[in-house]
């Protein structure tokens, strides 16, 4: 069966430091990965998407993924935080023989000025 | 950029009554699905739906969860009899393929009183 563990409910960076949201996967067979970031009341919009085809995985807003398979991990990252990027992410992922995303708990960044 | 859009944002219901959420996929997207959001809680997979018939199902989607598309547009999700546990906040999604990024609908908040 697959899973998605989010290290961090909630993570703190102050405006232009470092963004790192972690995500771990378990699968046994490739799979799907996902990263979605939920504003306040809004629905889940993708911000990338592993597939395979290559690791390192840009996404839209300046953010990019890395997948590690020796680390089963897919952490979020983004070289300087902007405000705007205030919200819950989401790590997902899917696999070949299901149609289901299955989600983390999520992780809710705060950006400081 | 097409996108998904749910009605009625909010929904207000007393216990035991049947409620329909509604859901406009984009467009040329063939798979359709539901997702809920209990507060504080996990996105959880409800159902797909492909080709006039649910593809696949999760455990919480029983006899009182139903799914329908009625006409080319809409996607619906009934819950025949509900209950306080489903309060919650409804996502519809749709993809193009079975593989590709699902785009969400901003939701539909159920309250069950």
């Amino acid at each position: 069966a697959q899973s998605v563990t989010q290290l961090g409910s909630h993570v703190s960076v102050s405006e232009g430091a470092l963004v790192l949201l972690r995500c771990n996967y378990s699968s046994s067979v490739p799979p799907y990965l996902f990263w979605y970031v939920q504003y306040p009341n809004q629905g889940l919009q993708l911000l990338l998407k592993y597939t395979s085809a290559a690791t390192l995985v840009k996404g839209i807003n300046g953010f990019e993924a890395e997948f590690k398979k020796s680390e089963t991990s897919f952490h979020l990252t983004k070289p300087s935080a902007h405000m705007s990027d205030a919200a819950e992410y989401f790590c997902a992922v899917k696999v070949d023989s299901s149609y289901k995303l299955i989600f983390g708990s999520g992780t809710r960044l705060l950006v400081r000025p | 950029e097409p996108e998904v859009t749910q009605t009625p944002s909010h929904q207000v219901t007393q216990m035991g009554q049947e409620v329909i959420l509604r859901c406009v996929p984009i467009s040329n997207h063939l798979y359709f699905y539901w997702y809920r959001q209990i507060l504080g809680q996990k996105v959880e997979f409800l159902v797909s739906f492909y080709n006039n018939e649910i593809s696949e199902k999760s455990e919480i989607f029983d006899d009182q969860f139903s799914v329908e598309r009625p006409d080319g547009s809409n996607f619906t999700l009934k819950i025949r009899s509900t209950k306080l546990e489903d309060s919650a906040m409804y996502f519809c999604a749709s993809s193009g393929s079975g593989n590709s990024p699902l785009h969400f609908g901003n939701g539909t908040r159920l309250t069950v009183t």
